[in-house]
């Protein structure tokens, strides 16, 4: 089955990390680009980074630039979203999002995403 | 940054009615607009990409038009399920931006 599955989120500190992965299956993660897209509570959907297929270009949103990394373990078939300096606008559901059929194309398979909470 | 404005906030239709989505964006982003259609409680879906094409497994009944800054999303009959929050997206340039949101709602 094609499919993404996040895990490790949960509560953070003001100011603290974490860490949240993103287990791909089912398809050829390596030939495809990836991203992290969030949505806090009640809210829409915020783009957050981007990493392409070989992990070569990374982008990120201004609100999270500095702060987190994306990173990617091809033969593990893994994205990985280190966070830092963690503040109270973090907390959100985060969802790894595929991009394709086609480069740079729409966002189309997502995960069912992560919740993480920013809270002292 | 490109900002893609959403509208109505809100619609409130019956089922079997026709539902008419719009999203402006800042700047041309030619047609390079997607939509998405969220559950409470499930992550997005894509329903149209490039502005006019459907994605694999979505109904006839949703269809996508325009270019440059004007863009719409029409589901011809409303089933049941339609009932959700549509969000548009570009990819045209950095960062990738999202539409807020419109809610089809059971009236």
């Amino acid at each position: 089955e094609v499919q993404l599955v996040e895990s490790g989120g949960g509560l953070g500190q003001p100011g603290g990390s974490l860490r949240v992965t993103c287990a791909a299956s089912g398809f050829i993660f390596s030939s495809y680009e990836m991203n992290w897209v969030r949505q806090a509570p009640g809210k829409g959907l915020e783009w957050i980074s981007y990493i392409g297929s070989d992990g070569g270009d990374r982008y990120y949103a201004d609100s999270v630039k500095g702060r987190f990394t994306i990173s990617r373990d091809n033969a593990k078939n893994s994205l990985f979203l280190q966070m830092n300096s963690l503040r109270g606008e973090d907390t959100a559901v985060y969802y790894c999002a595929r991009r394709g059929p086609f480069q740079y194309g729409p966002f189309d398979l997502w995960g069912q995403g992560t919740m993480v909470t920013v809270s002292s | 940054e490109i900002v893609l404005t959403q509208s109505p906030a809100t619609l409130s239709l019956s089922p079997g009615e026709r539902a008419t989505l719009s999203c402006r964006a800042s700047q041309s982003i030619s047609s390079y607009l997607a939509w998405y259609q969220q559950k409470a409680g499930q992550p997005p879906r894509l329903l149209i990409y490039d502005a006019s094409n459907r994605a694999t497994g979505i109904p006839a009944r949703f269809s996508g038009s325009g270019s440059g800054t004007d863009f719409t999303l029409t589901i011809s009959s409303l089933e049941p399920e339609d009932f959700a929050v549509y969000y548009c997206q570009q990819r045209k340039s950095w960062p990738l931006t999202f539409g807020g949101g419109t809610k089809v709602e059971i009236k």
